[in-house]
């Protein structure tokens, strides 16, 4: 079964710290995504990588930066973490173009 | 880029009615048009898609259909039960990315 694995499933962290959220995935996908998921506003595209070392930003990439060094690894870095950033996070990733996504199960994270 | 309003936001059910979630979009380019379940403590998981050359599709007690020209999709979930109690949300895929609706909490009443 294709399974895309995020390391934390819950995260406190204090205000100012550099977070980093690690997304691994098993199935050999070109593609990968970081969302957030807020109530009332569904899932929002932070970042999304469609090769190793490429990034392209979504609709909301302030605050974050991204890193995929190797293929089934994509990492999500919140640079100096702040409280409207306490959100779920969810990584996902596609074989390729025009294909559906796979999710991990998230991380519920915390800044305080 | 790409929008998806999604309707209703709460929806609750008895046990063995239909539930009906209808999506609109913004973008023709638009081709894919999948739809996630999302259990608590879970992350999303696909249920069914349909792709723009395609009207309508059904699996069991599921099916969504595709109006191109209105641009807007529908998610039919027939003969509910409790086990469809989640949040549901709709998707549109331009290129790489899928833009998400608000998401529907059903809820199945016994």
């Amino acid at each position: 079964d294709v399974k895309v694995t995020q390391s934390s499933r819950y995260l406190v962290k204090r205000t100012g710290e550099k977070v980093f959220l690690e997304c691994v995935q098993d199935m050999d996908h070109e593609n990968m995504f970081w969302y957030r998921q807020d109530p009332g506003l569904g899932l929002r595209l932070i970042y999304f990588s469609y090769d190793v070392k490429m990034k392209e930003k979504g609709d909301i990439p302030e605050g974050y930066s991204v890193s995929r060094e190797k293929k089934e690894r994509f990492s999500l870095i919140l640079e100096s973490a702040s409280t409207n950033q306490t959100s779920m996070y969810l990584c996902a990733s596609s074989l390729r173009a025009r294909y559906g996504y796979t999710f991990g199960s998230g991380t519920r994270l915390t800044v305080v | 880029g790409e929008n998806v309003e999604q309707h209703p936001s709460t929806l609750s059910v008895q046990e063995g009615d239909s539930a009906v979630i209808k999506c609109t979009y913004s973008d023709s380019a638009s081709n894919y048009f999948p739809w996630y379940k999302q259990e608590l403590g879970k992350g999303p998981q696909l249920i069914i898609d349909i792709r723009s050359n395609v009207g309508e599709k059904k699996d069991q007690r599921i099916a969504v259909t595709l109006n191109k020209t209105a641009k807007h999709f529908s998610l039919h979930i027939t003969e509910t039960q409790p086990e469809d109690s989640a949040v549901y949300f709709c998707a549109a895929l331009d290129d790489y990315k899928l833009s998400f609706g608000a998401g529907t909490t059903v809820t199945v009443r016994a």
